[in-house]
């Protein structure tokens, strides 16, 4: 079991369709990111969110919006993907502070059809 | 981003220690070293991470080069569970906020 809670951990999801990626962490921690990770390939930072301000954004396509509603959530919001967009999306969280380990869940595996 | 460069692929026994090799010759004075493991249908989970000089804990220890250019990360007794995919990284702070990049990581298979 981790300390990070994603839900669902499995979607399906047409192209059309609007969904959402939920993460949730009670730690304290004030730093938290998603990172998209495909088949037998290492993750991909995507967005870094440090005292619910959005710092970083990996170039991400604008189908994907994040949100950080408060410092125990964050949310992946998913709009008109495609087929290629189908992977393993992962959240972390840590401290914030220089070095401080990131912990992970143990993401929602996305099927685009 | 600094980058890393580990072995795609190591093998070793069970009960047996285990060494995993890292370069990172780029690396800057205020970079971390932090080492990951991916077990299968799981996300990753941290291992062990350090600056300058050599850590241990109750997963592992890691050795760092007085140049800093490399690093091993060392499990003493090896079990089948440590079979796992293990990614050495560098964390620099950016904006506030701390960038963690995944390189290709070392899969590392634990024979019985």
């Amino acid at each position: 079991d981790t300390e990070v809670t994603q839900t669902p951990k499995h979607l399906v999801m047409g192209m059309t369709n609007k969904k959402s990626l939920k993460c949730e962490q009670h730690m304290g921690h004030r730093a938290m990111y998603w990172y998209k990770q495909k088949a037998k390939k290492p993750p991909e930072l995507m967005f870094v969110y440090s005292y619910e301000k959005l710092s970083i954004n990996e170039s991400v396509p604008s189908r994907f919006s994040p949100e950080c509603p408060n410092s125990s959530l964050l949310n992946l919001h998913l709009h008109a993907l495609q087929p290629e967009d189908s992977a393993l999306y992962l959240c972390a969280s840590s401290t914030g502070l220089a070095g401080s380990p990131l912990h992970f869940g143990n993401g929602t595996r996305l099927t685009v059809t | 981003d600094a980058k890393t460069t580990q072995p795609n692929s190591m093998e070793s026994n069970e009960e047996e220690p285990v060494h995993l090799p890292c370069n990172h010759s780029t690396i800057s004075g205020t970079d971390y070293i932090h080492w990951y493991r991916q077990l299968p249908s799981q996300g990753p989970e941290y291992v062990i991470h350090g600056l300058t000089s050599n850590v241990n804990n109750r997963m592992a220890s890691l050795a760092i080069a007085e140049d800093r250019k490399s690093s091993t990360l060392i499990l003493h007794r090896a079990t089948l569970r440590d079979a796992a995919v293990y990614y050495c990284i560098l964390r620099n702070l950016i904006q506030g906020a701390q960038k963690l990049v995944f390189g290709q990581g070392t899969r590392l298979t634990i024979n019985p």
